[in-house]
C-alpha cells in the first residue's frame, strides 16, 4: 500500500516561521509536490522536489530526503491570507498520477 | 501557465439522475488527464486517470461503471456519475498534463465542480 502523512492542522502566528512536515512510503516515486488548497477552490501549486535538498521559492522552501521518505514545507514572514490547507502529493507511475497526502490546514493569526 | 476549465461549477441534481461534468484544456493538448474527488475537510483522492482514445484506468475502490469517463480528444475529458446518490455529493477536480511546458509542475487543475444530490 502507500501511506502520505502530514498533520492534520496546524496555527502559526503572522510574520512567524512554520514548517509542514510530511512522511511518505510509496512505490514509483517520480517527484513531491506541495500545493495550496483554499476553501472551495482547486489546489495552486508551491513547490517541487526530485531530488535530494532544499529548493527556495521566495517565502516558500520545500526539502526532500528520498531516503527518508520525508518532505517538509517552509513558509516563512506568515501573512494572514497563507491560512489555507497545504498538501503534499507523490508523483508516480507511468501516467504520473500525483497521490495526495492527508493535507494540512493552517491558521495564520494576528 | 495553462488553464483549464471544469463544467459546470456546481450542480444540483435529484438522487437516481446522472450528471456529465466536463474538463477542458483551453490552451493546450493533454493526452492524460485525472479526475479527483475531495469530501469536506478531507484531501484529494485520486479515482481515475483519463487517457485520450483509450480506456480510463480507476484507482482500487473506485466502481467504474459508476463514474464513467471518456476522453474523445486531447482537450475534453469528462466524467459521468451515473444513479447519483447523496453520498455522491462532493468536489470533483480535474487536471490536465502538459506534455510540452518543460516544466516542473505539468499538471494543472480545473476549478472544480461542486454536486450535490438531494
Amino acid at each position: 500500500g502507500q501511506n502520505i502523512d502530514q498533520p492534520t492542522e496546524m496555527t502559526a502566528t503572522e510574520g512567524a516561521i512554520v514548517q509542514i512536515n510530511c512522511t511518505y512510503q510509496t512505490s514509483g516515486f517520480n517527484g513531491l509536490f506541495w500545493y495550496q488548497q483554499h476553501a472551495g477552490e482547486a489546489p495552486t501549486f508551491l513547490s517541487y522536489n526530485v531530488l535530494d535538498g532544499l529548493e527556495e521559492k521566495g517565502r516558500f522552501s520545500s526539502f526532500l530526503s528520498r531516503s527518508k521518505g520525508y518532505s517538509y514545507l517552509l513558509l516563512k514572514e506568515l501573512q494572514m491570507k497563507d491560512s489555507a490547507s497545504y498538501l503534499c502529493a507523490v508523483r508516480q507511475g507511468g501516467f504520473q498520477k500525483l497521490v495526495f497526502g492527508t493535507g494540512t490546514r493552517l491558521l495564520v493569526s494576528p | 501557465g495553462a488553464v483549464v476549465s471544469q463544467h459546470p461549477s456546481w450542480v444540483i441534481c435529484k438522487s437516481g439522475t446522472s450528471v456529465k461534468i466536463e474538463c477542458r484544456s483551453l490552451d493546450f493538448q493533454a493526452t492524460t488527464m485525472f479526475w479527483y474527488r475531495q469530501f469536506p475537510k478531507q484531501s484529494l483522492m485520486l479515482m481515475a486517470t483519463s487517457n485520450e482514445g483509450s480506456k480510463a484506468t480507476y484507482e482500487q475502490g473506485v466502481e467504474k461503471d459508476k463514474f464513467l469517463i471518456n476522453h474523445a480528444s486531447l482537450t475534453l475529458s469528462t466524467l459521468t456519475v451515473t444513479s447519483a446518490h447523496p453520498e455522491d455529493s462532493s468536489f470533483y477536480i480535474c487536471s490536465a498534463r502538459d506534455l510540452t511546458g518543460g516544466s516542473a509542475d505539468t499538471q494543472y487543475f480545473g476549478p472544480g465542480t461542486r454536486l450535490t444530490v438531494l
